[in-house]
């Protein structure tokens, strides 16, 4: 199992444009969270996926939206893109939406979007 | 509203000195509270969480709801130990499986 995967690695996009990002859960996982990581900040929750709908949303305007796909995977959709929006964004996986004592959130590795 | 306050952006230790991680938090229910690690060039893992009550590579945290902290410890620390240090907070009652993350603290352990 490779884990959470996200592609791509890197992106560089400018001011306006639009960018989606693509995660793919950790295998048996079914609910995926993003974080945005901006340059010395810790991780902040974006939103969360779970049976193809968002369950939970953090502070972020409706530029941010998402997707997931029946196979768990998701994708993250950044449009009108800002020189604010340039950060790390993660993808975390677990089992189920709710959280619980017996469930632990996976991280995928990251993508860099730099907006010019 | 979940906050999670990590008052040192770096902790500078010597080789076997103690290490105590800082992390208080803010929120109004009944919170779960982790630690995440991240290694140079590795993704970001979950290094312990308070209900488990268990000592991952020697390091440990107790959460004290009186005084809303739960600060990471080490009696010795260890040159592999460097790394970025998260404290996060998850609301329990509601609060789904979001996750609210301190600003870090970067351990370098010097020899």
């Amino acid at each position: 199992d490779a884990g959470v995967t996200q592609s791509p690695t890197h992106l560089i996009k400018t001011r306006g444009q639009q960018v989606t990002l693509r995660c793919s859960p950790k295998s048996g996982h079914d609910t995926v969270s993003w974080y945005q990581q901006a340059l010395g900040q810790g991780p902040q929750f974006i939103f969360q996926y779970y049976e193809e709908e968002e369950r939970q949303r953090g502070n972020f305007p409706d530029r941010f939206s998402g997707h997931q796909f029946p196979n768990y995977s998701s994708e993250l959709n950044v449009n009108a893109l800002l020189l604010g929006d340039s950060a790390l964004y993660l993808c975390a996986s677990s089992l189920g939406p709710s959280g619980g004592a017996g469930d632990t959130q996976y991280f995928g590795p990251g993508t860099r979007l730099t907006v010019l | 509203a979940q906050r999670v306050t990590q008052p040192e952006k770096l902790l500078s230790v010597f080789k076997g000195a103690p290490v105590e991680l800082k992390c208080n938090y803010s929120y109004s229910g009944s919170p779960e509270l982790f630690w995440y690690v991240q290694y140079s060039r590795q993704r970001l893992q979950l290094l312990l969480r308070h209900i488990s009550r268990e000592s991952i590579k020697g390091f440990t945290a107790d959460l004290n709801k009186g005084e809303t902290s739960f600060h990471l410890k080490k009696p010795f620390a260890q040159e592999e130990d460097s790394a970025m240090y998260y404290c996060a907070l998850r609301g329990v009652t509601g609060g789904g499986n979001k996750l609210t993350f301190g600003t870090g603290t970067q351990l370098k352990v010097e020899l």
